[in-house]
């Protein structure tokens, strides 16, 4: 298969641990986005890379979340001490990027967060 | 700050009746993409409309851009109950390639 896979589906955690979710995007696919999002709304935008490099990171978000891309190929979202807050579905998406041309996001399933 | 807007927010329909889902976003963007997300399930890319004026069909879909406006339409022709599902619109963030999703227009065909 060669869709966006993200690991765990799952994930339960108490309040304060740390996390980690991985995702390995569509080969040769240049950018890759991470996304939160909670029941009933869309997905908010949390950071993006094209190839290693992160270009963008949203304000909202803390400095408790980290991202990492280190060889432009999968990707690791680290959130550290969690709180209740951080429960979402953390999707993400890549795709293949030339310049200001279009690009088609394909989106993983995602990861979903609980925090007791 | 970019804020993108749907309306409605829910769509209850009939079967074999036409629609048009609405959305509007703040400031200046030439990128608006439509996803589709069913329950438990990810976004699935739609549209992809690039210019003013731009407009893309596919099967009962239609999708349309005004920038001028800051708008863009998704019209459903005929539903049928295969179209229930969530459709988000995402707008482009002043060519940043950080798109801001709206908040969704949940729709239900009803047979």
């Amino acid at each position: 298969d060669t869709g966006v896979s993200q690991d765990p589906r799952h994930k339960i955690t108490k309040r304060g641990q740390n996390v980690t979710f991985r995702c390995d995007p569509i080969s040769e696919h240049n950018r890759l986005y991470w996304y939160r999002q909670t029941l009933g709304q869309g997905p908010e935008f949390l950071t993006y890379f094209q190839n290693e490099a992160q270009l963008e990171k949203s304000r909202l978000l803390s400095d408790r979340f980290s991202a990492e891309r280190p060889k432009g190929s999968f990707s690791t979202l680290e959130i550290q001490r969690t709180e209740q807050g951080d429960s979402a579905m953390y999707l993400c998406a890549s795709s293949l990027a030339w310049g200001h041309k279009a690009e088609k996001l394909f989106f993983g399933s995602g990861t979903q967060l609980s925090v007791l | 700050e970019l804020k993108v807007e749907q309306n409605p927010l829910f769509l209850s329909m009939q079967e074999g009746k036409n629609y048009t889902i609405y959305c509007n976003y703040s400031t200046t963007s030439d990128r608006l993409y439509w996803y589709r997300q069913d329950p438990g399930k990810s976004l699935e890319s739609l549209f992809v409309l690039l210019s003013n004026g731009a407009v893309k069909q596919e099967g009962r879909l239609m999708a349309s851009l005004d920038t001028k406006a800051r708008l863009s339409t998704l019209h459903i022709t005929a539903a049928v109950h295969d179209l229930s599902a969530t459709y988000f619109c995402a707008v482009d963030y002043s060519g940043t390639y950080k798109y801001i999703f709206g908040t969704g227009t949940r729709l239900k065909v009803l047979a």
